[in-house]
């Protein structure tokens, strides 16, 4: 039962183009959401993230939207690069009870800029 | 500064043995998370430290599963008896303080079990 789903395993762009990679959860007590990149043979790195008070939130040439009615969020890159090439990952979590702050994550997309 | 650390990067080890990952968090993190992600698979959730708090252990996938975090900062998760389902990246993360939800990741243990 996966609760944060990333239904297209792979994704390729032309370079200066824009990125958009889709996100869609299950559970709607997740209140907050993160975008991880990751390169072969490192650890994911965070890249961005939003609340769900707030339905867009940039940095740089990123920028993630969250639709809480349709519990969707998209992560949008402009211009994409090709050092964008990564695995991205969508992770969300619960608000904090207790000590639980675990994020649950999809299976990630693949993004290949062109050059 | 230092970022997480994980040994041994890599692990090949025989179907039975027991095996032991260790993570170094980042200095002062008092939350200290092990996801681990299986062939084509996103990351999946394992155990949780947060202080002298009891740790989440929801995630462990068997009891052949363990993890300990010493003195509130390196922690060591140990599989007994592997299996070659076993076989998958080790990542280890941390964060600062309860209220933050960014994790800074280690670079994994990459375990295969043969």
């Amino acid at each position: 039962d996966q609760q944060v789903k990333q239904n297209s395993p792979s994704l390729s762009v032309q370079e200066g183009r824009i990125s958009i990679l889709n996100c869609d959860y299950t559970n709607s007590m997740f209140d907050y959401f993160l975008w991880y990149k990751k390169y072969p043979a490192e650890g994911p790195t965070f890249l961005i993230s939003i609340s769900s008070i707030k339905d867009k939130n940039e940095d740089g040439r990123f920028t993630v939207f969250l639709n809480k009615s349709a519990k969707h969020l998209s992560l949008h890159i402009v211009p994409s690069q090709p050092g964008d090439s990564a695995v991205y990952f969508c992770a969300a979590t619960r608000p904090h009870t207790g000590a639980n702050s675990k994020l649950t994550f999809g299976k990630g997309i693949t993004l290949s800029v062109r050059p | 500064g230092a970022g997480v650390s994980q040994s041994p990067s890599n692990k090949v080890t025989e179907k039975g043995k027991d095996v032991e990952l260790r993570c170094d968090p980042i200095s002062g993190h008092t939350a200290l998370y092990w996801y681990r992600q299986s062939l084509g698979q996103g990351l999946e959730f394992l155990i949780y430290f947060q202080g002298n708090s009891a740790p989440d252990k929801s995630g462990l996938p068997s009891d052949r599963f363990s993890a300990e975090r010493t003195g509130g900062s390196v922690s060591t998760l140990t599989i007994q008896r592997t299996q070659q389902e076993d076989s998958a990246v080790y990542l280890c993360a941390s964060t600062p303080t309860l209220g933050s939800y960014e994790q800074y990741f280690g670079p994994g243990t990459r375990l295969t079990v043969t």
